[in-house]
């Protein structure tokens, strides 16, 4: 996963927002994703994005892409204790005939009252 | 979305023997991935199983150590051969729902220790 970058950790105070970066390398990507672990869980899809869109909003999060710069954005309005978990970057590369996700190494979320 | 279940949800295994996890999906799908995520590290595609067709290993991973079935469009299988303390990892499934779709969806993972 060396081609997704991810800072690894974010502290946020309860009832602010969290702003979850990542930055790739491959610009081919026609999708760009968010998965959520919590602990001792499996991946949650939170949502995706297509890369001719520059936005992307579901109730608390909004999704950011700016191509020019290979960069992507988690927001998570109003981060609640729930929200602490694991946030993983991934872009699907198109190899030997099938989509294959490329990972970044993750970003632990940590939400204090 | 669909639901995927894995067998066993955990185990712990001694140095040398092999375990068979089990990945259920609850309608049919074309491709099913497996992948490893070691400890406090991010996760690595180990294989893609396409029903009919033997699994496409990616580099760093062998079919001997981790041989795959996928007998049918709602079921697949990872074995880890020969195991060592160094296979201690979360091992998930995937599945694209349908040809093409680019998203993949996961399994709740099977969380392996090996002693």
């Amino acid at each position: 996963g060396e081609d997704v970058e991810q800072s690894l950790f974010l502290s946020v105070r309860e009832g602010d927002s969290s702003v979850i970066n990542c930055t790739y390398t491959d610009s081919s990507s026609t999708y760009l994703y968010w998965y959520k672990q919590e602990p001792g869980a499996g991946l949650q899809l939170l949502t995706y994005i297509f890369s001719n869109m520059d936005m992307k909003q579901d109730q608390r999060l909004t999704v950011l892409l700016n191509k020019k710069d290979k960069h992507l954005s988690l927001r998570i309005a109003d981060t609640q204790t729930g929200d602490s978990a694991i946030y993983f970057c991934a872009r699907i590369m198109f190899s030997g005939g099938y989509n294959k996700l490329i990972f970044g190494a993750g970003t632990r979320l940590a939400v204090h009252p | 979305s669909a639901v995927i279940s894995q067998k066993p949800s955990r185990d712990i295994c001694q140095r040398g023997t092999s375990l068979t996890i089990q990945c259920q999906v609850d309608s049919q799908v074309t491709m099913m991935f497996w992948y490893r995520q070691q400890p406090g590290q991010s996760l690595t595609l180990i294989a893609t199983a396409n029903q009919g067709s033997e699994a496409t290993y990616e580099s760093g991973f062998v079919i001997d150590k981790f041989p795959i079935s996928r007998p049918n469009l709602t079921f697949s299988t990872l074995t880890v051969s020969n195991m060592s303390p160094e296979d201690s990892s979360i091992y998930l499934c995937s599945v694209e729902l349908l040809a093409g779709m680019e998203t993949q969806y996961f399994g709740p993972g099977t969380r392996l220790l090996v002693l």
